[in-house]
């Protein structure tokens, strides 16, 4: 079966480093995706990971361990328009979404 | 603006109608998904086509159907509706990729059909 796991809720400051962590269990693996979604509006990608280690990304980076089943988005210099969900969607036999996690910026 | 369009933005409707939501995809792309995303849910996938075709089937109901035409644009299909199925319906299209289409391609989302049921 498919499970994803990750904090529903995180509050950061302006400035500041976040860490959004999600572990999963998925039939296959296939890599695993990052998306970030404003609240109403359309998911849109983050980033891809399909080997262990670190991606960077301008202020985000994602980590992927395979074998821990386990990765995290790493944002940076917060700003308040980083406030949004970010959805972990590791791609096994499909790509599967978890529930995201609502990340709160304040100044 | 991911190159996705979906219509309309809102449909307000009743219990026991009908409504049909159309997606057209991003040039070139072969792939449509579709999904619902409600508050205590999440993303849900329902469906996938490619090229025409039914390629992958999530947690659809056998009251929504969903067809992609020969232009790539598809529509999803709701009816007998119920207060439950007020919800964002979003749809999905990612490239063409030699050897068909792989979980592993990325999708661009379009800005979403918000259906309230009343």
């Amino acid at each position: 079966g498919q499970n994803i796991d990750q904090p529903t809720e995180m509050t950061a400051t302006e400035g500041a480093i976040v860490q959004i962590n999600c572990t999963y269990q998925t039939s296959g693996f296939n890599g695993l995706f990052w998306y970030q979604q404003h609240a109403g509006e359309a998911p849109t990608f983050l980033s891809y990971n399909v080997l262990d280690g670190l991606e960077e990304k301008g202020r985000f980076s994602s980590f992927l361990s395979r074998s821990k089943g386990y990765s995290y988005l790493l944002l940076k210099e917060l700003q308040m328009k980083d406030s949004a969900s970010y959805l972990c969607a590791p791609a096994g036999t499909a790509l599967i979404f978890g529930k995201g996690t609502t990340l709160s910026v304040s100044s | 603006d991911s190159g996705v369009t979906q219509t309309p933005k809102h449909l307000i409707t009743a219990t026991g109608q009908r409504v049909t939501l159309r997606c057209s995809p991003r040039s070139g792309d072969l792939s449509v998904y579709w999904y619902q995303q409600s508050l205590d849910q999440g993303l849900q996938f329902l469906i996938q086509y490619y090229n025409g075709e039914e390629r992958a089937k999530g947690n659809i109901l056998e009251r929504f159907s969903a067809q992609q035409f020969p232009d790539l644009h598809s529509e999803l299909n709701l009816s007998s509706l119920e207060l439950g199925d007020s919800a964002l319906y979003f749809c999905a299209s990612s490239a063409w990729t030699s050897g068909g289409p792989r979980p592993t391609d990325t999708q661009y989302f379009g800005p979403g059909t918000r259906l309230t049921v009343l």
